[in-house]
């Protein structure tokens, strides 16, 4: 079985500052993890999955994630935060078969200017 | 390349009516899912296709819910009665495979309201 904790459903940044968005993992085989972005009346779109290549991972529109296996973690960051980075967040998780995703309740990000 | 297409986009019905969604997605793409997104939740697996085969639905109402995919391409998924709970936005997605490591794309969606 899989599932996936997101810490904080709301998270606010200051335009130009860190972006954390934290994300915890349980599964019982190595996992596929990634992190979707969606807007307002829009579907989901991939920021970047990690699939056992590298424990540190970089997506689109200036994301990165770093994978580790000790702390069950694929936290989602970015150095500086832009107004159009605004949406909601979800963490997910598939096994190495089958790809059936498991999604964590999301954390919707606001970015004050 | 044109994206995952549903319609309609919302939907506006009474409980116990019926109601369906259709899907069309990327040329090419063997699996095909649909999720279930409740407001404030992350989306929620119904059903699983491979091709025009059953994969995983394992967590589908079977007994007001139901979803075809003929001939392996379009989807179409129905509630029949509707219930209250069932508001929710319905998104389709597809993937090339159904390997754990291949990208899912979604559509935009189909927003049901059940009143």
């Amino acid at each position: 079985a899989q599932s996936v904790t997101q810490l904080g459903s709301h998270v606010s940044v200051s335009e130009g500052a860190l972006v954390l968005l934290r994300c915890n993992y349980s599964s019982s085989v190595p996992p596929y993890l990634f992190w979707y972005v969606q807007y307002p009346n829009q579907g989901l779109q991939l920021l970047l999955k990690y699939t056992s290549a590298a424990t540190l991972v970089k997506g689109i529109n200036g994301f990165e994630a770093e994978f580790k296996k000790s702390e069950t973690s694929f936290h989602l960051t970015k150095p500086s935060a832009h107004m159009s980075d605004a949406a909601e967040y979800f963490c997910a998780v598939s096994a190495s078969a089958g790809n059936m995703l498991t999604f964590g309740g999301g954390t919707r990000l606001m970015v004050k200017p | 390349e044109a994206g995952v297409a549903q319609s309609p986009r919302y939907k506006i019905i009474e409980k116990r009516q019926s109601v369906a969604f259709w899907c069309n997605p990327i040329s090419g793409h063997a699996t095909l899912y649909w999720y279930q997104q409740i407001l404030g939740q992350g989306p929620k697996l119904l059903i699983q296709f491979q091709n025009n085969g059953v994969v995983d639905d394992s967590q589908l109402p079977k007994d007001r819910f139901s979803a075809e995919r003929l001939k392996g391409v379009d989807s179409t998924l129905k509630i029949q009665p509707a219930k209250l709970e069932d508001s929710a936005v319905y998104l389709c997605a597809s993937s090339f495979r159904g390997e754990g490591n291949n990208e899912q794309f979604f559509g935009p969606g189909t927003r049901l309201t059940v009143l």
